[in-house]
């Protein structure tokens, strides 16, 4: 168990409203990740963080945005939802083994944006 | 940009068959290869990784060895499970002090009794 928790799990929403989704460690690991997954494409890096109040864009970030205040929350929001954006997303840590990163994945959350 | 290209599923086995995923990649560097699994409904979990040329990954029966001359990390178990059946996404970081993850597309496997 990487002690890794995404709120909420599911989540239905209306295009146009804003969506925050919430990952929270238990580790105080410093790097934590946004993928989203959608079939034919494995999971594609949203935002990343380095730290509190260090991020960074990954491949998929328009229509993003995240904040990392404290280094046990990363959050995810949908400034204003559209269809496009209906996904499973995944939270993930990435601790250091002393020979390479490895990354540990939340359970998910899925979002449906009607 | 770096890549990773896997064989197009389903893959459908009977139980004790063979199995293979094919994972190639592309990259400039010298990356860390892995092979993460998510049974319905979860998250993903690491399977096994190979970080250098000619290491062979190994966990719960499955193997993978790092193949720079063919740049590939095919997955392989000799005898699956019903209880295997999941999708098998094999990933790469750039190199082994970075933090990225390159996934491919996934590979969903059915075992049938």
């Amino acid at each position: 168990d990487a002690g890794i928790t995404q709120s909420p799990r599911h989540k239905v929403t209306e295009t146009g409203t804003p969506v925050t989704l919430r990952c929270h460690q238990t580790e105080n690991h410093r790097y934590m990740y946004w993928y989203r997954q959608d079939p034919g494409h494995g999971l594609r890096l949203i935002h990343y963080s380095y730290g509190v109040k260090d991020t960074d864009k990954g491949e998929v970030s328009d229509g993003y945005s995240v904040s990392r205040s404290k280094t046990e929350d990363f959050l995810l929001t949908l400034e204003s939802a559209t269809s496009s954006q209906t996904s499973v997303y995944f939270c993930a840590i990435s601790p250091w083994t002393g020979e390479s990163y490895e990354q540990y994945f939340g359970p998910g959350t899925r979002l449906t944006v009607t | 940009g770096d890549s990773v290209t896997q064989m197009e599923g389903p893959v459908t086995l009977s139980e004790e068959a063979f199995l293979t995923i094919n994972c190639t990649y592309t990259a400039t560097g010298y990356p860390s290869l892995f092979w993460y699994v998510q049974y319905p409904g979860e998250g993903l979990q690491l399977l096994l990784k190979a970080t250098k040329a000619d290491d062979k990954g190994s966990n719960k029966g499955f193997e993978a060895t790092y193949r720079k001359e063919t740049t590939s990390f095919h997955l392989e178990k000799g005898s699956v499970q019903v209880s295997d059946s999941a999708v098998y996404f094999c990933a790469l970081s750039e190199r082994p002090g970075y933090n990225k993850l390159i996934f491919g597309a996934g590979t969903r496997l059915a075992v049938h009794p």
